[in-house]
């Protein structure tokens, strides 16, 4: 068990839909992570938030967004839901943001299925 | 932006045996080079890393290698147990100020026959 803990496990909606997945950082983490995981892209980065403020952003998509709050739990919000976002949608945090490298810990998964 | 390649897609070997995989980067400045392991139904776990100050590193029965020169980094498991069977991911990133994020390679489906 990494500690991050991702919510839902499962989840499927329909096209169009809007869906949120939520994230709990590991105790003491400020950066959270996200990332996507399909079968044709692999392992895919999303967007990084440190401590509440944005730090990194990769091939996110303008339908989707996301949010750390100041608990710093984090939410990634899918909107517009289109067939090709059907994916593993995985959460991951590291202790801070460094120009040491430090160890990125990853949830567990929210597997999204858009019908 | 970064790219990784990683080789062999697939890879099958007998108990006992070593296991190595290898991956190329293309951006210069990348200096953390992590392994994971994702088994099925799961999230990828850090198993190894290195740094680019670094040339090899050992825990127990894994060792990665790093040729910055070269560009290459190689993940090396010795006395393979079917407990190995996995996926494995190399990544690399630039860490700075500005964050970290991990470009990964495609994966290695390691599978270690009895």
């Amino acid at each position: 068990d990494s500690g991050v803990t991702q919510t839902p496990k499962h989840l499927i909606t329909a096209t169009g839909q809007r869906v949120t997945l939520r994230c709990s950082p590991r105790s003491g983490d400020l950066s959270v992570y996200w990332y996507q995981q399909s079968l044709d892209q692999g392992l895919q980065f999303l967007i990084q938030y440190y401590n509440g403020e944005e730090r990194a952003k990769g091939n996110i998509l303008e339908r989707f967004s996301a949010q750390q709050f100041p608990d710093l739990h984090s939410e990634l919000n899918l909107s517009s839901l289109e067939l090709g976002d059907s994916a593993l949608y995985f959460c991951a945090s590291s202790v801070a943001d460094s120009n040491s490298g430090n160890t990125i810990y990853f949830g567990e998964g929210s597997w999204l299925t858009v019908v | 932006g970064e790219n990784v390649e990683q080789h062999p897609s697939t890879l099958s070997v007998q108990e006992g045996d070593s296991a190595v995989i290898k991956c190329t980067y293309s951006d210069s400045a990348s200096n953390y080079f992590p392994w994971y392991k994702q088994e099925l139904g799961k999230g990828p776990q850090l198993i190894i890393d290195i740094r680019s100050n670094v040339g090899e590193k050992k825990d127990q029965r894994i060792a990665v290698t790093l040729n910055k020169t070269a560009k290459h980094f190689s993940l090396h498991i010795t006395e393979t147990q079917p407990e190995d069977s996995a996926v494995y991911f190399c990544a690399a990133s630039r860490v700075t100020g500005g964050g970290n994020k991990l470009t990964f390679g495609t994966g290695t489906q390691l599978k270690v026959e009895l």
